[in-house]
């Protein structure tokens, strides 16, 4: 079975502190971690995937499989990253996303 | 493109009654998938399709059923509306190409059910 952790409901900083989203999985097999967004009043949209080890909007997210993590960071967030985020991971089949719990991220200015 | 859409945006319905919901995709898409979203619990599969004619289980599938007649729709029906059922309803899909799977999300369902 594969499952996704995110054991932060909501998160809040300050303009301009660094921001990291836990993300946790288990999964028997080697697996494709997603972050996806979504922004107030408008759709759930891809941040990032691990496979592509880019940065998105000043975001990052190294997949440590030794602590089954993927931990999404940004060294300075900014007030338009408040959104809600989630943490999704794709099996072997590659046909079906687990989503976890999601984080509520607040960016105060 | 319009990418995906769903119908309709908002619904109240009472204990008991029935809808469908449709969602619809313009980019060729072989797979889509319906979701509900809750509070605390995240995103949740309901049912998947990953052709025409073909549909499959997700994770809470009880009291739904959906139909892919067309390789654009993906229709999710409730035969006899429950309040547990209340929650927005996300549609996405996706194509299998180069074996990563992104989803594309639809704006969402609100449903009401009293």
């Amino acid at each position: 079975a594969q499952r996704v952790t995110q054991p932060e409901k909501l998160l809040s900083v300050f303009k301009g502190a660094p921001v990291e989203l836990k993300c946790n999985y288990s999964y028997s097999g080697s697996p494709e971690l997603f972050w996806y967004v979504q922004y107030s009043r408008q759709r759930l949209q891809l941040l990032l995937r691990h496979i592509s080890r880019e940065s998105i909007k000043g975001f990052t997210a190294d997949l440590n499989k030794g602590e089954t993590s993927f931990h999404l960071k940004k060294p300075f967030a900014q007030e338009e990253d408040s959104a809600m985020y989630y943490c999704a991971l794709s099996g072997r089949s590659g046909s079906r996303l687990t989503f976890g719990e999601g984080t509520q991220l607040t960016v105060n200015p | 493109n319009a990418g995906v859409t769903q119908t309709p945006k908002f619904r109240v319905l009472k204990t008991g009654q029935s809808m469908t919901l449709l969602c619809a995709q313009d980019m060729n898409h072989e797979y889509m998938y319906w979701y509900r979203q809750d509070p605390g619990m995240g995103l949740r599969l309901i049912h998947y399709s990953v052709g025409e004619g073909t549909t499959a289980k997700g994770e809470v599938p009880d009291g739904y059923n959906v139909s892919r007649l067309k390789k654009q729709n993906f229709l999710l029906g409730l035969e006899s509306a429950a309040p547990s059922q209340t929650s927005v309803y996300f549609c996405a899909s996706s194509w299998p190409g180069q074996g990563i799977h992104e989803q594309y999300f639809g704006p969402g369902t609100r449903l009401t059910v009293t």
